[in-house]
């Protein structure tokens, strides 16, 4: 089993949809959950921190649940410009990332 | 500030040549890792440096080796190349295994 898995879609909304991710982790010691965006495989650039509570930047939610070992992201009212690759990031002592799920946003 | 780079962009190799990928941050961070990512997937973990004077394997190390040589730079040094080595190589650096500064990437090629 790996590591870090997410859905690799892809996921393909109308503009204005609402679309959601999640990522398992199978190391239950981890520490630090993060989502990145890579567009066109350039290098992948942080979208959020996922804290315990849960947080909110915008458009986009992230949650952690440590007792089921998943963390989501949510984006709400999507635009084009949020088509990409959406990249979850785990730490349980090296950095590990998911295979992506591909988000396409069309008008 | 430069963030982090890397050197090549762009490698073409012969199967069994051999080469080194150069990297180095300016943002004084303690840790670095080298990751390569293969169409339709993610990006794997090839080896890290948790702080100066250290290295671990990652997820996929066989046929890489690397090199602390500072705090500021993190080789990785393929010693004799292989066509399932043809990938897209990201050096990334973090203070402390918390967000990743990554460099624009090497995209090699093994014929």
């Amino acid at each position: 089993r790996k590591e870090v898995e997410q859905d690799p879609g892809p996921f393909n909304v109308p503009e204005g949809a609402t679309v959601a991710f999640n990522c398992t982790y199978s190391n239950s010691a981890s520490q630090s959950f993060f989502w990145y965006r890579q567009d066109c495989r350039k290098e992948p650039k942080l979208l959020m921190s996922v804290y315990s509570s849960g947080n909110e930047d915008g458009r986009f939610t992230a949650q952690l649940n440590r007792a089921s070992q998943y963390i989501s992201l949510l984006i709400r009212d999507s635009k084009l410009s949020d088509s990409a690759t959406y990249l979850c990031v785990v730490n349980g002592g090296k950095l590990i990332f998911g295979q992506g799920t591909e988000l396409s946003v069309k008008p | 500030n430069a963030g982090v780079t890397q050197t090549p962009k762009f490698q073409v190799l012969k199967t069994g040549q051999s080469m080194t990928l150069q990297c180095a941050q300016d943002m004084n961070h303690n840790s670095m890792y080298w990751y390569r990512q293969d169409p339709g997937m993610g990006l794997r973990l090839i080896y890290y440096s948790a702080s100066e004077g250290t290295t671990d394997k990652g997820e996929v190390p066989n046929g890489y080796n690397v090199s602390r040589l500072n705090k500021r730079e993190f080789s990785l040094r393929l010693e004799s190349a292989a066509p399932s080595q043809t990938s897209v190589y990201f050096c990334a650096s973090s203070e402390d295994f918390e967000e990743l500064s990554f460099g624009p990437g090497t995209r090699l090629t093994v014929l």
